[in-house]
């Protein structure tokens, strides 16, 4: 069965700093591209960055881009999300996806970042 | 960045019945490798959304057949045959045929 548990997230003042982390099994993570995709508050969902299996190749939303990095550990199945210099814009639940069919239909449980003074 | 746009944002829709969402892209979706990555979700409330349909046709494992994708080029369909009370909630339209992955606005499903 594949599970994808997440940790990481909670609040943080604007300028802070966040790392998230997820936690995968049941299918070969070593594999497959692994994304973080963000629901703001009552809204809908927009990307915010993926790693191709290979650990080096990596993508990011322009938004984000410079700010966050994201990573992962293919020996520990864990994706990363470093996020710095937070903004209140970047509050959201944060979701760890796989990137192909053979990760399963489930995202991550979602991590709630909540950016604010 | 690609803009989807579903039609309609809600759809009251009686047990049993059926239920259609539209999805429009504003570029066509083929990937350079030949394949179309259009992808649909489901989100209950309150809960994560799970994968239902890739590739804009193939279920994802455990989705129920009562569940189909349709289109190409632009135009790309989610159908329900008979909505059951767990069918409820929003369903999006996504693609990933180019960075950055883009989604539609959702589409809530509810019960008549």
């Amino acid at each position: 069965e594949v599970q994808l548990v997440q940790s990481g997230g909670g609040l943080v003042q604007p300028g802070g700093s966040l790392r998230l982390s997820c936690a995968a099994s049941g299918f070969t993570f070593s594999d497959y591209w692994m994304h973080w995709v963000r629901q703001g508050p009552g809204q809908g969902f927009m990307w915010v960055s993926g790693i191709k299996s290979d650990g080096i190749t990596t993508t990011y939303a322009d938004s984000v881009k410079g700010r966050f990095t994201i990573s992962r550990d293919n020996a520990k199945n864990t994706l990363f999300l470093q996020m710095n210099s937070l903004r209140v814009e970047d509050t959201g639940v944060y979701y760890c996806v796989p990137g192909a069919v053979a990760g399963g239909r489930d995202w991550g449980q979602g991590s709630l970042v909540t950016v604010s003074s | 960045d690609i803009v989807m746009t579903q039609t309609p944002l809600s759809s009251p829709v009686t047990l049993g019945q059926p239920a259609s969402i539209s999805c429009r892209s504003s570029q066509g979706l083929v990937h350079s490798n030949g394949k179309t990555y259009l992808t649909w979700l489901h989100q209950r409330p309150g809960q994560p959304p799970r994968f239902l349909i890739y590739e804009i046709s193939n279920r994802f494992s455990g989705v129920p057949d009562r569940f189909s994708g349709s289109g190409a080029g632009t135009d790309f369909t989610l159908k329900i045959s008979r909505v059951e009370a767990e069918d409820v909630g929003l369903y999006y339209c996504m693609q990933a045929s180019q960075f950055p992955w883009t989604f539609g606005q959702g589409t809530k499903v509810e019960i008549k």
